[in-house]
């Protein structure tokens, strides 16, 4: 089993606050990342695919990182919105396996 | 709206029951996954099928199982229902063969009482 694991388990912070959130998937034999914001009441949605070593990746305050040579990506937010509360999920692809494994995900709450 | 449609949104059943899940791709996606959400899980990969055939296959219970129609149109079926069932499921779809990226339905929530 292909062992996913995203930090924190949840976090609040405060409306303007920047934050960011850590996945970390094995290194060996990897393939793609996958990065999904999942709100309440909604269905995960896709923010980024990243696949080459190094990979930066931007949507509008959201950004995200990858080094597949230690196994892990960072997601940040810059300048948190009530918006933004949601659980943010990874994913990764190894080859040996044959689709996503997906992290638990991190909780995020934004106050106003 | 990710193009991806399930029905029905909520079921509520007994144990021992049966219950068909149906899904519907977006439209010229080929690769239709079933995910499963549970307490204090992750999305659990069921299965997957890619143009009518299966590709991939997860911790999918003997008492489950699924399949993919000419028309791309995915059901899954869950008999013999015990109370741990109760779950958000999902199907997502994909262009891709295997990577890409999904898009989720809205899920169905399976109540077992």
């Amino acid at each position: 089993i292909l062992n996913v694991e995203q930090s924190p388990q949840s976090l609040h912070v405060q409306e303007g606050d920047s934050t960011n959130f850590t996945c970390s998937f094995p290194s060996s034999n990897f393939y793609a990342l996958h990065w999904y914001r999942w709100e309440t009441a909604k269905s995960p949605e896709a923010l980024f695919v990243m696949t080459l070593n190094g990979d930066e990746k931007k949507k509008g305050r959201i950004s995200a990182t990858l080094n597949t040579k230690e196994g892990y990506s960072y997601l940040y937010i810059k300048g948190s919105q009530p918006e933004d509360s949601a659980t943010y999920l990874c994913a990764s692809l190894n080859s040996g396996y044959s689709t996503l494994t997906f992290g638990k995900g991190t909780m995020l709450l934004v106050s106003p | 709206d990710s193009g991806v449609t399930q029905t029905p949104k909520h079921l509520i059943t007994a144990t021992g029951q049966r219950v068909t899940l149906r899904c519907s791709p977006r439209s010229g996606d080929l690769s239709v996954y079933w995910y499963q959400q549970s307490l204090d899980q992750g999305l659990q990969f069921l299965i997957q099928y890619y143009n009518g055939e299966e590709r991939a296959k997860g911790n999918i219970l003997e008492r489950f199982s699924a399949q993919q129609f000419p028309d791309l149109h995915s059901e899954l079926n869950l008999s013999s229902l015990e109370l741990g069932d109760s779950a958000l499921y999902f199907c997502a779809s994909s262009v891709e063969y295997r990577g890409g990226k999904l898009f989720f339905g809205s899920g169905t929530q399976l109540s077992v009482l």
